[in-house]
């Protein structure tokens, strides 16, 4: 019973396409996190949702959008992938502490 | 502008002897430390915490130390066996704002520990 997952682990397209990454958390938590770690290492925060709001929206391209369905599920839609979008997307989740609870990450790699 | 440094790319230990994980930070506004592991292929797994008003936080073989006038926070890892062979990233955050419950991790580039048998 995994706690954070997300689909799918390996995502290989072109540049231009439309593409979705999906993250979901047993964990019961009110806040979800996307993090991108690139090709240096750095994992970087990219957007938070508490109770489906939006709450943190750092500088990432209109071209990224997040959704909530619900508390339990925070998606990540790529409009017109470019070159520079190939990195591991991390999902993550929290319940009113600091700390944070990690998906196994997906790998997006844009050819 | 990094805030959270960690300028050793990688350390290597014998098992049974203390690993010692550093990190320096920018931000005095920081609220929370935290450190997590983070093996190959796999998510970061959170490991220990440590609030500001404290200066060490201590869970079974973790210890982490915080020296807030230096800046500087540690992990120690005693004894240190095989499987703490990962990489290892601090994290700083502030408290979020009243009444919030969402908090902006920011973290270093990770420090990759060998431990040998």
């Amino acid at each position: 019973d995994t706690a954070v997952s997300q689909t799918p682990k390996y995502l290989v397209t072109q540049m231009g396409n439309d593409k979705s990454i999906k993250c979901e958390q047993n964990l019961g938590h009110d806040t979800m996190y996307w993090y991108k770690q690139d090709s240096k290492k750095f994992l970087k925060i990219m957007f938070s949702y508490n109770n489906k709001e939006l709450i943190i929206n750092e500088t990432v391209p209109n071209r990224f959008s997040p959704k909530s369905p619900d508390k339990a599920h925070l998606n990540l839609h790529i409009n017109s992938l470019e070159l520079g979008d190939s990195a591991v997307y991390f999902c993550a989740s929290s319940h009113r502490k600091v700390e944070q609870y990690f998906g196994p990450g997906t790998r997006l790699t844009v050819t | 502008d990094q805030q959270v440094k960690q300028n050793s790319p990688s350390l290597s230990v014998q098992e049974g002897r203390i690993s010692i994980l550093n990190c320096d930070y920018t931000n005095s506004m920081f609220d929370y430390f935290l450190w997590y592991k983070k093996y190959p292929a796999e998510g970061p797994t959170f490991l220990i915490s440590i609030s500001s008003i404290k200066d060490k936080n201590e869970d079974g073989r973790f210890t982490v130390f915080l020296n807030k006038s230096a800046k500087h926070l540690s992990l120690h890892i005693v004894p240190s066996q095989p499987g703490d062979s990962a990489v290892y990233f601090c994290a700083a955050s502030r408290a979020p704002n009243s009444g919030g419950s969402n908090y902006k991790l920011t973290f270093g580039k990770g420090t990759l520990l060998t431990v040998n048998p």
